[in-house]
């Protein structure tokens, strides 16, 4: 059975204190490595997408990688507003539903 | 805004009651999907469709719960006799290929 666990839980960072979040899948045949942003009350909302190991994409303060065995989201000098729930997902090559992880929760403190 | 909209936003009904709620895909997107999301937890996968065909369904989704999709545009999700445990928030998201997914902003119910 497909899966994704996430880690830490939470993370707590100073404003400027760059960190990783490290997202472990199990699948058979993968598709695709989604991550995904989540405010409180609101839906995910579209980060990457990883499709092969070596595979790096960057966007303003954060960057995912991605291994054969799991992806990693570094935020580089975090800003308050970076504070959210970081969710990862995958896809596996039959079927069409995303699996996703428990998520990240990280707040930057000014 | 040519988001995904949902519809209600908040919903608190009681045990038993019959609940439906709303998706408006984004515009030309034929790919639809239905999770529920409770507290501290991941989206779970519900069902999807393509265009008007139900093609997937999770083994979470009981007898109680129905989707549709007519036409291939909007799509509801009714719980019939709803429980305790129904309480969650329900997410639609919608993709034009088989990709990324774009999510809405969600619908939370609440079963009193």
């Amino acid at each position: 059975e497909d899966q994704v666990t996430q880690s830490p839980e939470a993370l707590r960072l100073q404003e400027g204190e760059s960190s990783s979040l490290n997202c472990s899948y199990t699948v058979s045949g993968l598709r695709g490595l989604f991550w995904y942003r989540q405010d409180p009350g609101k839906g995910p909302e579209f980060l990457f997408t990883l499709y092969s190991a070596g595979e790096e994409k960057e966007k303003e303060r954060l960057k995912a990688t991605l291994t054969k065995k799991e992806s990693f989201l570094h935020i580089t000098a975090p800003k308050p507003e970076d504070s959210a729930t970081y969710l990862c997902a995958v896809r596996k090559a039959a079927g069409n539903k995303l699996t996703f992880g428990g998520g990240t929760r990280v707040l930057v403190k000014p | 805004d040519t988001g995904v909209s949902q519809n209600p936003r908040h919903k608190i009904t009681k045990r038993g009651q019959n609940v439906t709620f709303r998706c408006d895909p984004i515009s030309e997107h034929n790919r639809l999907y239905w999770y529920r999301q409770t507290l501290g937890q991941g989206p779970e996968f519900l069902t999807y469709f393509q265009n008007e065909a139900q093609l997937e369904k999770s083994r979470l989704l009981s007898d109680r719960f129905s989707a549709e999709r007519p036409k291939g545009s909007f799509s509801t999700l009714e719980i019939q006799r709803t429980e305790q445990g129904d309480s969650a928030m329900y997410l639609c998201a919608s993709s034009p290929t088989s990709y990324e997914q774009y999510f809405g902003p969600g619908t939370r119910l609440t079963v009193t």
